[in-house]
């Protein structure tokens, strides 16, 4: 089945540093990935949708300067949280699909902390 | 009104019961209906999806759809323990590259 990698899986960083988040289709080409953030006890809330080569399509009230959300290949979406803060540690969670792929396939999430 | 509405539980039932968890939405575009399982700190994974209305099954899983209701219903039988997590409807109004709308999410705990 379809199989979306998800690196890390945990990171810690320092108020005022830039973490990376990678996301990886395995076995078919992602044409379109999404980025969630989700909260301890809550729903996923989405935050942008990439399609591979345009740019990203952000939900309202996603900063995206601080966000900066990349999808270069059909393979690999990257969401950057630039100068983070303790507010912005939360649970990421990319997803990604292409047509005739049923459903959509999710990584095993990020648990970003800032201290 | 949200566009998708989901108990959040928690749902407490005995090893072996019959589950029953739901969700109402209000946006008959919807067309695609999936459910997610969620472990604790892991990224969902996609257990039944389902177009239109109907039924589905999938080994000790049930999906229905009743779009004239804008109801959609998983059941899982001989619930076993392993089965404890929070429970995701997720659905959309195209195929393709639409995102998902989600419900909040049922914790299911089955206990032995």
């Amino acid at each position: 089945g379809a199989v979306v990698s998800q690196h890390p899986s945990w990171v810690i960083c320092k108020s005022g540093t830039s973490v990376k988040i990678e996301c990886r289709s395995l076995d078919f080409q992602a044409t379109t990935m999404f980025w969630y953030r989700q909260f301890p006890k809550q729903s996923l809330m989405l935050m942008a949708t990439s399609n591979e080569g345009s740019k990203a399509t952000y939900e309202q009230g996603v900063e995206k300067d601080k966000f900066l959300i990349n999808h270069a290949s059909l393979t690999l979406s990257t969401l950057t949280v630039t100068s983070a803060h303790p507010e912005d540690s939360s649970f990421y969670i990319c997803s990604a699909t292409t047509p005739g792929l049923y459903g959509y396939t999710f990584g095993s999430g990020t648990r970003l902390t800032v201290v | 009104q949200k566009e998708v509405e989901q108990d959040p539980g928690p749902l407490s039932v005995p090893e072996g019961a019959i589950v029953s968890l739901n969700c109402t939405y209000s946006n008959s575009a919807f067309q695609y209906f999936m459910w997610y399982r969620q472990y604790s700190r892991k990224g969902p994974e996609l257990l039944m999806y389902t177009y239109s209305s109907g039924n589905k099954e999938d080994g000790r899983f049930t999906a229905q759809v009743d779009k004239s209701s804008k109801y959609i219903s998983l059941f899982i039988r001989d619930s076993q323990p392993s089965d404890s997590a929070t429970y995701l409807c997720a659905m959309s109004g195209g195929g393709g590259s639409e995102k998902l709308v989600f419900g909040k999410g049922t914790k299911l705990t089955v206990n032995p």
